[in-house]
């Protein structure tokens, strides 16, 4: 069964920081990955998405990386801002047939202090 | 991308209550999904609703506690029945697209009294 980590649960920076998200999975037959961005009490962004074949995907300030040998990808946020404030989720799609199932991690919440 | 919409956005229900939750999207979708999120819990995926055909439960989710309609390739409604305190969750749908990107609705922040 996939598992999904997520490290650190909880990270405070200040503004202007360069920061890195961790995600973690124990079964490295994915189909693709995707980060979220969730904030208090409202549903899920979709941040990017990386099929398995992939090793990195780029959108503005965002910059998500996939090694999927090693079961591990990161979400890079240069220059972070206030309004970046939120929990950061990542999902994985297993490779099986007809798997449409998301399996999420718990989620970083990310602090950006002004 | 799809927009997604929930109604309703939130409730506060008896115990022993039923909630019938709609989903809409503003464009034609083969898939549909269901996720429940407990408080301080991350996402679990109760259900795949396909246009057509009875709903696709995940293990430890019931149609007769989850019944699910999918009439259109637009409109979904989950209902939550014989509701408990431990049904306190946020309900979200979500939709796959061609390019294997799920997009979610705003949910619904159900409490249960």
């Amino acid at each position: 069964k996939q598992e999904v980590t997520q490290i650190p649960a909880a990270l405070s920076v200040p503004e202007g920081e360069n920061l890195v998200l961790n995600c973690s999975f124990t079964d490295s037959a994915i189909y693709n990955l995707q980060w979220f961005r969730q904030d208090p009490g409202k549903g899920l962004t979709s941040l990017l998405l990386i099929q398995s074949s992939q090793r990195e995907q780029t959108s503005g300030r965002l910059n998500a990386s996939l090694d999927k040998s090693s079961g591990r990808s990161t979400l890079y946020i240069a220059a972070s801002q206030p309004g970046d404030s939120a929990t950061y989720l990542c999902a994985v799609r297993d490779s099986g047939a007809g798997s449409y199932q998301l399996t999420f991690g718990k989620g970083t919440k990310l602090s950006v202090i002004p | 991308s799809a927009v997604i919409s929930q109604k309703p956005s939130r409730d506060i229900c008896q115990r022993g209550t039923s909630l019938t939750i709609q989903c809409q999207v503003d464009s034609q979708v083969t898939m549909m999904f269901w996720y429940r999120q407990q408080p301080g819990q991350s996402l679990t995926l109760i259900a795949t609703a396909n246009q057509g055909s009875e709903a696709t439960y995940e293990s430890g989710f019931v149609i007769d506690k989850f019944p699910i309609s999918r009439p259109n390739l637009t409109f979904s409604t989950l209902t939550v029945s014989n509701m408990s305190p431990e049904d306190s969750s946020i309900y979200l749908c979500s939709v796959e697209e061609l390019s294997y990107t799920q997009y979610f609705g705003p949910g619904t922040r159900l409490t249960v009294l």
